[in-house]
Parts: C-alpha cells; structure tokens; sequence
C-alpha cells in the first residue's frame, strides 16, 4: 500500500489554464503538506494543514489554493498557470503532537510542465 | 530565518568506501532533523530522523549525528555501494511549526 500518494505524476498544460493535484496519505497522520522543488532542486514548503486547518502559509501566490476535504486528502488547486509554476510538487505527511515524532513522509510528486 | 547548508553540492567516491555527508543550519532552536535521499525523477525517502534531544540515530549502514550547539549534522554512510548513489537531502524542522526547511543536497555517486 502507497503510504502517500499523488495524481497525476506528470502534468503538461498551457499558461492561464487551471489545474488541480491531489494527494491522499493512508498513514493516519492529522497534518498534510505541499513542497515545491524548483528548476535547482530546492525544495520549499508552501502550505501545512492540521487537522483540515491550514497552518502555514508560506507568501504562496493566492492563484495556489490548497483544499482539504478531510484528514487523509490535501488538494492544490492552482489558477492561471505561469510558466514560472513549472516544478515539481511534492505532498507529505506527519503525525505532530505529544509523544509524536513529527517525521515526514513524501509522495512522489506531480511534475508540472506550463508551456 | 533558518538556513540550511549541504557541503559538497556533489561527491564521487569508489565503492567500498566509508564516507561524509556534512549539513550545517543558522538556528540551533531545532524540533528535529531529518535525512532523506531522492532518486533521480522520485520522490524522497526518509533515511533517519533525529529528534532535537538525541546526538545521534542509526539505520543498518547508516548513522546521523546532530550537534545543535553547533549547527552541524552528519550523515555517516558505511562500506558505499553503487545502489547508495542519490542525492542525499538534510531537513530541519523548526519548533512550533512543522514545517522543513532544506539543504540543496549532496549529489552522491558511487563508482564501482
């Protein structure tokens, strides 16, 4: 069983379209998360939910808007695609709280190509 | 602001080889420290993680060492094997928010 998982793995779309990746974690963790990886490879944080609450906000562009429907499903919806959006994006999830290890466990990611 | 330093960008050993992963961070006010390694074109892996009051964890050939006074973190790989090439990323959570912060990773290959 996939711990975390993502679609679509490769997304390829024109500047200004609207699109969506999903992601889903059946390890029972009550926070989700979406990293970007850019052109370089470094990889930075863009939102954390808690609990279907968003808790960080990391000066994402408000054309990302991250839905969580539940525990175990963070969405990314992203509007009007620049080219600069082209990365890839990982999902992950962690258990946080008292006696919790907060370890962080990654999905595959989705490689999103803006042409 | 946390930043988090990965020295070399990239190192080619031969196999067999015992060797140095080094990561270095600004602010010592760490929750935990976390190595992953990610395959070209995948996703990362969680290797070890290192919780703020321990010094040290191991994993088979594997040890991370964490010195938080200093801001240095080590990753220790044992007797190198082709299969151990990736590149290695070193990740600092911070306390209060869960989130990690990254090195730029060490791009490591092992020749056999």
């Amino acid at each position: 069983d996939t711990a975390v998982s993502q679609t679509p793995k490769y997304l390829v779309t024109q500047m200004g379209n609207d699109k969506s990746i999903k992601c889903e974690q059946n390890l029972g963790h009550d926070t989700m998360y979406w990293y970007k990886q850019d052109s370089k490879k470094f990889l930075k944080i863009m939102f954390s939910y808690n609990n279907k609450e968003l808790i960080i906000n990391e000066t994402v562009p408000n054309r990302f808007s991250p839905k969580s429907p539940d525990k175990a499903h963070l969405n990314l919806h992203i509007n009007s695609l620049e080219l600069g959006d082209s990365a890839v994006y990982f999902c992950a999830s962690s258990q946080v709280g008292y006696r919790s290890s907060y370890e962080q466990y990654f999905g595959p990611g989705t490689r999103l190509t803006v042409t | 602001k946390q930043e988090v330093t990965q020295i070399p960008a990239a190192l080619s050993v031969p196999e067999g080889e015992n060797l140095v992963l080094n990561c270095s961070f600004t602010d010592s006010a760490i929750y935990n420290l976390q190595w992953f390694r990610q395959d070209p074109g995948k996703g990362l892996t969680s290797l070890l993680l290192i919780q703020s009051s321990q010094r040290e964890q191991t994993s088979g050939r594997l040890n991370a060492s964490l010195d938080k006074s200093s801001g240095r973190s080590t990753l220790y790989i044992a007797a190198s094997q082709p299969g151990d090439s990736a590149t290695y990323l070193c990740a600092v959570g911070g306390q209060g928010a869960q989130k990690l912060v990254f090195g730029q990773g060490t791009r490591l290959t092992i020749n056999p």
